[in-house]
């Protein structure tokens, strides 16, 4: 089992380009959540979706930013039109179907290693 | 402020020592998480525990839990230098299906 896998693990863009982050879940798990962490602060939620479909966006930007888990492949995260306030540590996590934290997975989350993305 | 917040935000300590780490949190949960983070890597799970919990245990980590006040801690026994490193407390709020996160303790054992 491979985990969460994310790539790239690093990413330099240039201001105005685009950003793609893919996340790759665990096996078995149908969940995947986007968590972006900027410098000396926690994790912030973005987004959680199942396959095709967005569940809860509420922590997404209005502009630029987006998520995708399609039937097939990886979830992606893109960002458009990248600024140097996005230079972040975005973190993917997948949870399998039914997991609402009272089950018996006493692991919670299972997260990737993240992609540090620096804009310059 | 934001739910999940860890207090203090920083704490250097001899190795050998217990480390405590607080963690206040404000609306309803169905459990609370406790992760660390070595610098510019990813998220390690140390321990979740269930609002019907009041204490856990594994191995040098031992997490309380009181709901009524919303707060829980996380204490490390005997630290190590290895133990360098942010811990944070994540809860999952009333649906169960995204984590809060707070600001983190930075924890410096130092040997």
């Amino acid at each position: 089992n491979a985990g969460v896998m994310q790539n790239p693990r690093h990413l330099v863009r240039r201001r105005g380009q685009e950003a793609r982050l893919r996340c790759s879940p665990m096996k078995g798990h149908s969940h995947v959540y986007w968590y972006r962490q900027l410098p000396e602060e926690g994790l912030k939620f973005m987004v959680y979706l199942q396959k095709e479909n967005i569940i809860d966006e509420s922590g997404m930007p209005k502009e630029r930013f987006s998520a995708e888990f399609p039937k097939e492949g990886p979830s992606i995260l893109r960002i458009q039109q990248v600024v140097r306030g996005d230079s972040a540590a975005y973190f993917c996590a997948s949870s399998p179907p039914g997991f609402r934290g009272q089950g018996e997975n006493n692991y919670g989350y299972t997260f990737g290693s993240g992609t540090r993305l620096t804009v310059v | 402020s934001q739910q999940g917040e860890e207090d203090p935000q920083a704490l250097s300590i001899q190795e050998g020592e217990n480390a405590t780490m607080n963690c206040s949190y404000k609306t309803s949960i169905n459990n609370l998480q406790w992760y660390r983070q070595n610098s510019g890597r990813g998220l390690v799970h140390l321990i979740l525990i269930r609002s019907n919990e009041r204490e856990k245990h594994s191995g040098r980590l031992r997490v309380t839990l009181d709901t009524s006040k919303k707060s829980s801690s996380l204490l490390i026994t005997a630290s190590r230098a290895a133990d360098t490193a942010s811990y944070f407390c994540a809860t999952d709020g009333e649906y169960g299906n995204k984590l809060v996160f707070g600001a983190g303790t930075i924890l410096r054992v130092k040997s």
